[in-house]
């Protein structure tokens, strides 16, 4: 156990449609980053928030959003859905924002676009 | 744009032997070197993290080499067991700024009992 939760695990909805993710890190982490997995890209990042200030941005879609809250959980928001958005959403947390170690994974959430 | 490739996408070995997995990247060499574990459907767990000065480094049956003249890190495991089938990843952290960790697309290692 990582101690990072995400929720849900699973997701199944249509396109056009909005969803949230949300991701509690590890205790003490301040840095908490999401990434997306499909089979044919591997992990991608898409953006990382430091003490609840966006860090670093990836290739995170305009249709797609992010925040980290005070008591440092984090939601990604994922609206005007596609197929193509099909894939595994992964939040990791890190103690630093500065990333020297490793970064500790939650078990993802699955949305399924249909 | 960073490269960064995993010269196999799947590995078949016998148990008993040693499990060889390769990460290569192009252009500047990173600051960091990490490699995860991935078990399906889960998400990836650390193994072991190689700094840019460090040649080698080992944790149990793990090692990891890293040569920045190649551009290469190989990540060994040996004696494998059944239990060590997954996918491996690297993953690379550079010193420009506030850049993430970035990762290949992973090596899915099968060993064989």
């Amino acid at each position: 156990d990582s101690g990072v939760t995400q929720t849900p695990k699973h997701l199944i909805t249509a396109t056009g449609q909005r969803v949230t993710l949300r991701c509690s890190p590890r205790s003490g982490d301040l840095s908490v980053y999401w990434y997306q997995q499909s089979l044919d890209q591997g992990l991608q990042f898409l953006i990382q928030y430091y003490n609840g200030e966006e860090r670093a941005k990836g290739n995170i879609l305009e249709r797609f959003s992010a925040q980290q809250f005070p008591d440092l959980h984090s939601e990604l928001n994922l609206s005007s859905l596609e197929l193509g958005d099909s894939a595994l959403y992964f939040c990791a947390s890190a103690e630093g924002g500065g990333l020297t170690g490793e970064l500790f994974f939650g078990e993802g959430s699955r949305l399924t676009v249909l | 744009s960073q490269k960064i490739e995993q010269n196999s996408e799947a590995l078949n070995i016998q148990e008993g032997k040693t499990a060889t997995l390769t990460c290569n990247y192009t252009n500047y060499s990173p600051a960091y070197l990490q490699w995860y574990r991935q078990d399906p459907g889960r998400g990836p767990v650390f193994l072991l993290l190689i700094r840019e000065n460090e040649k080698e480094k080992r944790k149990e049956r793990l090692k990891v080499t890293f040569d920045t003249t190649l551009k290469q890190s190989l990540f060994h495991i040996t004696a494998s067991q059944p239990a060590d089938s997954a996918t491996y990843l690297c993953a690379l952290l550079y010193n420009s700024g506030n850049t993430p960790l970035v990762f290949g697309k992973g090596t899915r290692l099968s060993v064989i009992a």
